[in-house]
């Protein structure tokens, strides 16, 4: 069965440093892997997709995400945080043959001034 | 044009109660999905309509039910509310035709729903 992993529940960065959210994936092929991110009593919202095309795989709002087979990690960066950017994110899987999404269990990035 | 919309924001029921949320799909959407999130939690996919019909169901027991009228609008019901069903729930409407998902699922806001 597929699933992700995110290795950090809590995430805090100071504005303007780097941020690095941990994603670990299982998967028995190529999978379809997303990052979304959640504000407070907003929808969803759709970062970044990875398809077999490109491992680097570039986002919305200067986020991206690169997918190493090797490490089955699909981790989520930005060079530089915006304090915008505190929310929780959702690394997600999606099945082959589905059209259901499974997430992992969320990182609640802060960041401070 | 509307994205998502459910109804309502939140709710308060009791245990044994039962409860209608309902979904309006972003204009052009024919496919609604519904997802349940605990509190500090991911979202789980709960099942998912199309032409007024349930295609996908997770690992959600029957008390969890649904509906898709003519107009792709959705409903979810939950019979005999248990403490453990309170949780944010999530609608997501796509357009059938396009191949994959997840880049062309919209999400509303959800409805807040506590057992007590």
């Amino acid at each position: 069965a597929q699933s992700v992993t995110q290795l950090d529940s809590h995430v805090s960065v100071s504005e303007g440093t780097p941020v690095l959210l941990r994603c670990n994936y299982s998967s028995s092929y190529s999978p379809s892997l997303f990052w979304y991110v959640q504000h407070p009593n907003k929808g969803l919202q759709l970062l970044l997709k990875y398809t077999s095309a490109a491992t680097l795989v570039k986002g919305i709002n200067g986020f991206e995400a690169e997918f190493k087979k090797s490490e089955t990690s699909f981790h989520l960066t930005k060079p530089s945080a915006h304090m915008s950017d505190a929310a929780e994110y959702f690394c997600v899987v999606n099945p082959a043959n589905t059209d259901k999404l499974i997430f992992g269990t969320g990182t609640r990035l802060q960041v401070f001034p | 044009d509307a994205g998502v919309t459910q109804s309502p924001t939140h709710l308060i029921k009791t245990r044994g109660q039962q409860v209608t949320l309902r979904c309006s799909p972003k204009s052009g959407h024919d496919t609604v999905s519904w997802y349940q999130q605990a509190l500090g939690q991911g979202p789980q996919f709960i099942f998912q309509y199309y032409e007024e019909e349930e295609r996908q169901r997770g690992n959600f027991p029957d008390r969890f039910s649904g509906h898709q009228f003519p107009n792709y609008s959705s409903e979810l019901n939950v019979n005999a509310l248990l403490l453990g069903d309170s949780a944010l729930y999530l609608c997501a409407s796509s357009l059938n035709w396009i191949a994959g998902v997840g880049e062309k699922l919209f999400f509303g806001s959800g409805t807040q729903l506590s057992v007590l």
